[in-house]
């Protein structure tokens, strides 16, 4: 069982909604990401926060809005997103910032019609 | 320009055969980190194999092995033995040792068919 998950699995919205996609993780880590891949496109990374503090913003637009209540929970707010935004989107946390392993989770299909 | 490129978009391999997975790196740094992930259809990236600039051996875990050839700056998974659960994309990535040191940067992926 992963210790990364995901809801939903399977996200379709229209451009004008407003949605959350969710992650949690057990692993008792420190740092969070939001990770976008698209299709034939390497994965980017959107977010980091380390301690619950962003401390990457990878030039992503506005409509996303990434929120960390606390180390083991993650949202990605999602509003009046484009059909190019249509992509898989991955969580991941690591044990801090620096540690090279990440764990990720089973990703959020999102498309947008 | 691409840190980190894949040029096998796909492959196919018989079962029980090793496979080899090329990658290739760019970066100016000393001390930099590189991993491999799997991505089965599922979704969700496994964390396979690590090997540190640093490390003289090549890394090893269990039937995966990490071809690292560091003045060619190329990072090779092997994949010995291959089975049918190893079918997925396989994802190169690098970690560099400056102030990001939590960013990977990943490579496009090359994607396995194990054939039985």
């Amino acid at each position: 069982e992963t210790g990364v998950t995901q809801t939903p699995r399977h996200l379709v919205m229209g451009m004008t909604n407003k949605k959350s996609l969710k992650c949690e993780q057990h692993l008792g880590h420190n740092a969070m990401y939001w990770y976008k891949q698209s299709a034939k496109k390497p994965l980017e990374l959107m977010f980091v926060y380390s301690l619950e503090e962003r401390v990457e913003n990878n030039s992503v637009p506005s409509r996303f809005s990434p929120e960390c209540p606390n180390s083991s929970h993650l949202f990605l707010h999602l509003h009046t997103l484009q059909p190019e935004d249509s992509a898989l989107y991955l969580c991941a946390s690591s044990r801090n910032r620096v540690s090279y392993e990440q764990y990720f989770g089973p990703g959020t299909r999102l498309t947008v019609t | 320009a691409q840190k980190i490129t894949q040029t096998q978009p796909g492959m196919f391999v018989q079962e029980k055969e090793a496979v080899t997975l090329d990658c290739t790196y760019d970066t100016s740094d000393q001390s930099y980190g590189l991993f491999w992930y799997k991505q089965p259809s599922s979704g969700e990236m496994i964390f396979l194999i690590y090997q540190g600039s640093y490390d003289e051996q090549n890394a090893t875990e269990g039937r995966y092995s990490l071809n690292f050839q560091k003045a060619r700056k190329s990072a090779n998974l092997v994949i010995s033995a291959s089975q049918l659960g190893d079918s997925a994309m396989y994802f190169c990535a690098m970690r560099e040792g400056h102030s990001n040191d939590y960013k990977l940067s990943f490579g496009a992926g090359t994607t396995v068919t194990v054939r039985a």
